[in-house]
C-alpha cells in the first residue's frame, strides 16, 4: 500500500495560535483526503482534494494540494479547543500516521 | 440512514481464544476496510473487502487473521488464538466507491471495536 509521512506527531498549541501539518508521499497521488480523530472518538472525513495545487477552505481550515501531487497540508487559523483529536491525511485507503495536536486553553 | 455499525463495542479474551469483530456498512455501501489503532498510534490499515471478495488484503497479518464479507450479512474480522499484542482498536470503515486507488471515495467510519487481551 501507500506510504504517507505526517509531520510533526505531535503539536501542542495556545489557543488562538495557527497549527499546520504537513503529508508527504514518496509517489504522486491520484487524490488526497484528510480525516479529523477526536480523543475516543473515530476518524471523521474532513475533505478530498483532487486537482494539482488546489487550495480548499473550511471556514478557519485550509488544506493544500501539492503542485506534483506528493504533498498537502492542512492549516488551522486560531485554533480552538474543539479542534483538538489527531489530524490524518490520507492516500485513499492507506492512512498517514497523524499529527495529535493539543490546544492549551 | 444508519452509519457503520461495528459490535462488539468493546471484547475482552484471553490468550488463546477466538475474536470475532462484526461491521455493517452503511446502507448502499458496498466496500469495506478495516483498521488496526494501537494507543497514541495511527490506523494501519489491514484489508479491503467487497461483496465476496478480499481486494486488498496487504496489511493483513499472515497468520491467525482472517476477514471475510459474505453476500448477505456483515462484514466479520475473525482473530484466531488471540495474544497480548493483538489488544487494540479495530475500525471498520465503508464507502459507496472504492476507497482506494484513483478514485477513492470517502470513507465512513464506525466507532470501533476495543479488543482486550488478558
Amino acid at each position: 500500500g501507500q506510504q504517507v509521512m505526517q509531520i510533526p506527531q505531535y503539536q501542542h498549541v495556545q489557543e488562538g495560535e495557527d497549527f499546520t501539518t504537513y503529508c508527504n508521499s514518496s509517489t504522486t497521488l491520484s487524490n488526497i483526503q484528510w480525516y479529523k480523530q477526536r480523543p475516543g472518538g473515530h476518524p471523521v472525513f474532513l475533505i478530498q482534494l483532487v486537482k494539482s495545487g488546489e487550495v480548499k477552505k473550511q471556514k478557519r481550515l485550509t488544506f493544500q494540494f501539492g503542485e506534483a501531487k506528493k504533498n498537502s497540508s492542512l492549516h488551522i487559523t486560531a485554533t480552538q479547543t474543539t479542534d483538538v483529536g489527531t489530524y490524518f491525511c490520507a492516500a485513499p485507503g492507506y492512512f498517514g500516521t497523524g499529527t495529535s495536536l493539543t490546544v492549551i486553553p | 440512514n444508519a452509519g457503520v455499525m461495528q459490535n462488539p463495542r468493546h471484547l475482552v479474551r484471553r490468550r488463546g481464544q477466538e475474536a470475532r469483530l462484526r461491521c455493517s456498512p452503511m446502507k448502499g455501501h458496498s466496500h469495506v476496510y478495516w483498521y488496526r489503532q494501537l494507543p497514541e498510534e495511527g490506523l494501519k490499515f489491514m484489508v479491503y473487502l467487497q461483496k465476496e471478495n478480499i481486494i486488498d488484503e496487504s496489511g493483513m497479518p499472515k497468520e491467525r487473521f482472517s476477514a471475510e464479507f459474505p453476500k448477505e450479512g456483515p462484514s466479520i474480522l475473525r482473530i484466531q488464538q488471540v495474544v497480548r499484542g493483538d489488544s487494540a482498536a479495530y475500525f471498520c470503515a465503508s464507502s459507496l466507491r472504492p476507497g482506494t486507488g484513483s478514485s477513492g471515495g470517502e470513507l465512513f467510519f464506525g466507532e470501533g471495536s476495543r479488543l482486550t487481551v488478558l
